[in-house]
């Protein structure tokens, strides 16, 4: 149980293009999702965290404009890259959790983003 | 703010080595501790979660630790594989909020055969 699934896995884009990562969770309903950001060697750093229905909390140092962040139901939240440029790839991995505090995350597979 | 710190950052060991990895905290106000096991260019595979109120938790050839008061974890791999050449991350939540997850800064594992 508590499957997520991060779809695509791999993009490969021209500098300029908008790019949208959805992260559903199969088998259980999702109270917060959370958006992660790995560049090569280094750990995960938190993006941002969505609840469904209400807007996404950004961390220090986020554009909140250049990363979307929708979390539209229990089970759906998107991140959208606007006119991404070579910065910004990098590997990129949702979570999913319900319910409070002590509960688990669980991670998607994760999307390598590739701007050319 | 947590800081989550994980030495050594590489290690490389021989076939059927035990291993012990070290994970440390910074606030020891935590809920659980979480080992992750990460492939090159792949996700997250959850390991093991020891609550705040645990010891130790064990899966398989894995153990791992938690001594919330001094804010260290250890993983301990017993009989190591080539398989498990990995990076391996160590996470605690945050207390407030959303309680996402400050990830520790890896250990690079290789297993020789």
């Amino acid at each position: 149980g508590a499957v997520v699934s991060q779809h695509p896995s791999r993009v490969i884009c021209k500098s300029g293009t908008s790019v949208k990562i959805e992260c559903r969770s199969l088998d259980f309903q999702a109270t917060t999702m959370f958006w992660y950001r790995q560049f090569p060697k280094q750990s995960l750093m938190l993006m941002a965290t969505s609840n469904e229905g209400s807007k996404a909390t950004y961390e220090q140092g986020v554009e909140k404009d250049k990363f979307l962040i929708n979390h539209a139901s229990l089970t759906l939240s998107t991140l959208t890259v606007t006119s991404a440029h070579p910065e910004d790839s990098s590997f990129y991995i949702c979570s999913a959790k319900m319910g409070g505090g002590n509960q688990p995350q669980h991670f998607g597979d994760g999307t390598r983003l590739s701007i050319l | 703010k947590q800081e989550v710190t994980q030495i050594p950052a590489a290690l490389s060991v021989p076939e059927g080595e035990n291993l012990v990895l070290n994970c440390s905290f910074t606030d020891s106000a935590i809920y659980n501790l979480q080992w992750f096991r990460q492939d090159p260019g792949k996700g997250l595979t959850s390991l093991l979660l020891i609550q705040s109120s645990q010891r130790e938790q064990t899966s398989g050839r894995l153990n791992a630790s938690l001594d919330k008061s001094s804010g260290r974890s250890t993983l301990y791999i017993a009989a190591s594989q080539p398989g498990d050449s990995a990076t391996y991350l160590c996470a605690v939540p945050t207390l407030t909020g959303a309680n996402n997850l400050f990830f520790g800064t890896g250990t690079r594992l290789t297993v020789i055969p």
